[in-house]
C-alpha cells in the first residue's frame, strides 16, 4: 500500500518568514495530493491540493509543488502569520481509489 | 450547511463497555469516512462508505469495531468491548461525488479507562 513520509515533525519560524514542509510518497500510481491544516481541538481542513498532471499550484500565500519523478511534494507558506500556527498533514491518493494516506504531520509554530 | 456533525464530542468509558460514535455527513455527500487519530499511528482510515454501502473496511483494527450507515444522513462506529488502547480521537468525514475534498467533523475524543 501507499506510504507517505513527512518532514519535519516540528517547525518554528519567525513571523513574516517562509515555511516549507516536505512529503514523499511510495506509490507511483498516486495522482492526488491534498494538504490539510488542523487546529487544536478541530478536525483537519483542506487548505490546498494538487493533481499529478500539475507541477505547482498557488493560492495567495500558500503554494504546493509536485515532483512526480522523485515522488515528493512540498507545501510553501510565505509571509507567515500567527494564525498559521497549527499541525499540517500531507496526504496521497491513488487513481480510482478513495483512500487517503496521511503523513505523520508537522507542528508549525509562528514566533511573533 | 452545518458541516459534518459528530456526537458525542467527548466520551469517557470503562474497559469492556460498548461505545457508539455517531456522525451526520453533509447533506448530498455520498462518501463517508471514519478515521482514528493517535499520537503513535497518526491519522488512519478505518472504513469508508459510498451510497451507504461499506466499500473498504481494511483499516478496521479488529472484530470489536463495527460501522453502519443505515441511511444517507447517519452513520455509527461501534466498539464492543472497548479497551484502553482504543483511546483516540475519531473523525468522520464526508465527500461529494465529483469533488476531491473530504470535509472533516470536529471529532469525538474517546477515553477508555
Amino acid at each position: 500500500g501507499e506510504n507517505v513520509e513527512q518532514h519535519p515533525s516540528t517547525l518554528s519560524v519567525q513571523e513574516g518568514d517562509s515555511a516549507v514542509i516536505k512529503c514523499t510518497y511510495s506509490d507511483s500510481a498516486s495522482n492526488y495530493f491534498p494538504w490539510y491544516k488542523q487546529e487544536l481541538g478541530k478536525g483537519p481542513q483542506l487548505i490546498i491540493d494538487i493533481r499529478s498532471n500539475v507541477g505547482e499550484k498557488k493560492d495567495q500565500r500558500i503554494a504546493v509543488t509536485l515532483n512526480k519523478t522523485a515522488k515528493h511534494f512540498s507545501l510553501h507558506i510565505t509571509e507567515t502569520q500567527p494564525e498559521d500556527s497549527a499541525v499540517y498533514f500531507c496526504a496521497a491518493r491513488g487513481f480510482g481509489n478513495e483512500k487517503l494516506t496521511f503523513g505523520t504531520g508537522t507542528r508549525l509554530t509562528i514566533i511573533p | 450547511d452545518a458541516g459534518v456533525i459528530q456526537s458525542p464530542r467527548h466520551e469517557v468509558t470503562e474497559m469492556g463497555q460498548e461505545v457508539t460514535l455517531r456522525c451526520k455527513p453533509i447533506s448530498g455527500h455520498d462518501y463517508l469516512f471514519w478515521y482514528r487519530q493517535t499520537m503513535m499511528r497518526g491519522l488512519e482510515l478505518l472504513i469508508y462508505f459510498n451510497n451507504n454501502v461499506p466499500i473498504d473496511d481494511s483499516g478496521m483494527p479488529e472484530d470489536r469495531f463495527s460501522a453502519k450507515m443505515p441511511n444517507a444522513s447517519f452513520s455509527t462506529l461501534k466498539i464492543q468491548p472497548s479497551e484502553p488502547r482504543d483511546s483516540a480521537v475519531y473523525f468522520c468525514a464526508s465527500r461529494g461525488t465529483g469533488g476531491n475534498e473530504q470535509f472533516f467533523g470536529p471529532g469525538t475524543r474517546l477515553t477508555v479507562l
